[in-house]
């Protein structure tokens, strides 16, 4: 199971909106509407921040958002804040009951 | 609040087994939709799944290692085990455990209560 490829950096300024991607194949991502992104501050726990494609967890800020089209999936932050500088990983799930991670964004926030 | 919590060694010989027990607290391991699962992230790189277990024993692997690893679960003390024996460096990493809902449930299916991560080196 091949991890999903995700951009290795993205960046932007406060205010402004970016959109971070996550690419699969028809095995995972194109095959349902499983897909989730997690916030990661240094030395901390992933965060979920969009499960199911674009459902938001209670307590997520509506300035993070998810969508999907094809094979990628997009994760758009609006608004961007300094505390929104952190990694971003975006996962699917795979053949059978399998989980598949991105290889992780980092979000600088100039 | 549910709350999960990774406890075993921290550093482990090469060839030895890596042994990880997350104890789960705040509710119940035997949760209808949940599971259970271990994820490892290596110095500086992404996340990768290891596997998940239900409560009532069933087990899901991530193919690339499931001839190594076994994840187990003890409802009696809430909590479930990694167990990943002839470890080499590249074992070597911050290993988390977690808890989602299962696809097809009418849970979201994302990783929504994390542990704070256990660091295991693998070194002699």
């Amino acid at each position: 199971q091949s991890a999903l490829t995700q951009p290795a950096s993205v960046s932007g300024s406060p205010g402004q909106s970016i959109t971070i991607s996550c690419t699969g194949t028809s095995n995972d991502i194109g095959g349902h509407n499983y897909v989730s992104w997690y916030q990661q501050h240094p030395g901390k726990a992933p965060k979920l921040i969009i499960t199911d494609v674009s459902n938001r967890p209670s307590g997520v800020s509506n300035r993070f958002s998810g969508s999907k089209s094809g094979n990628t999936a997009s994760l758009t932050i609006s608004g961007l804040l300094p505390e929104d500088e952190a990694d971003y990983h975006c996962s699917s799930k795979g053949g059978g009951n399998v989980v598949v991670f991105g290889g992780g964004t980092k979000l600088t926030v100039l | 609040q549910l709350q999960l919590q990774e406890s075993g060694p921290g550093l482990v010989k090469p060839s030895e087994t890596l042994s990880l027990t997350c104890t789960v607290s705040g509710g119940s391991i035997s949760s209808s939709g949940y599971y259970w699962g271990w994820i490892r992230q290596t110095p500086g790189k992404g996340l990768e799944w290891i596997a998940s277990v239900y409560y009532r024993g069933n087990t899901y692997y991530n193919p690339p290692l499931q001839n190594r690893v076994t994840i187990s679960v003890d409802t009696s003390t809430n909590q479930f085990s990694l167990r990943l024996p002839s470890v080499t460096a590249a074992d070597t990493a911050v290993y988390y455990c977690a808890r989602k809902g299962g696809f097809g449930e009418r849970s979201p299916t994302g990783f929504d209560y994390w542990g704070q991560g256990a660091l295991v080196t693998v070194s002699s």
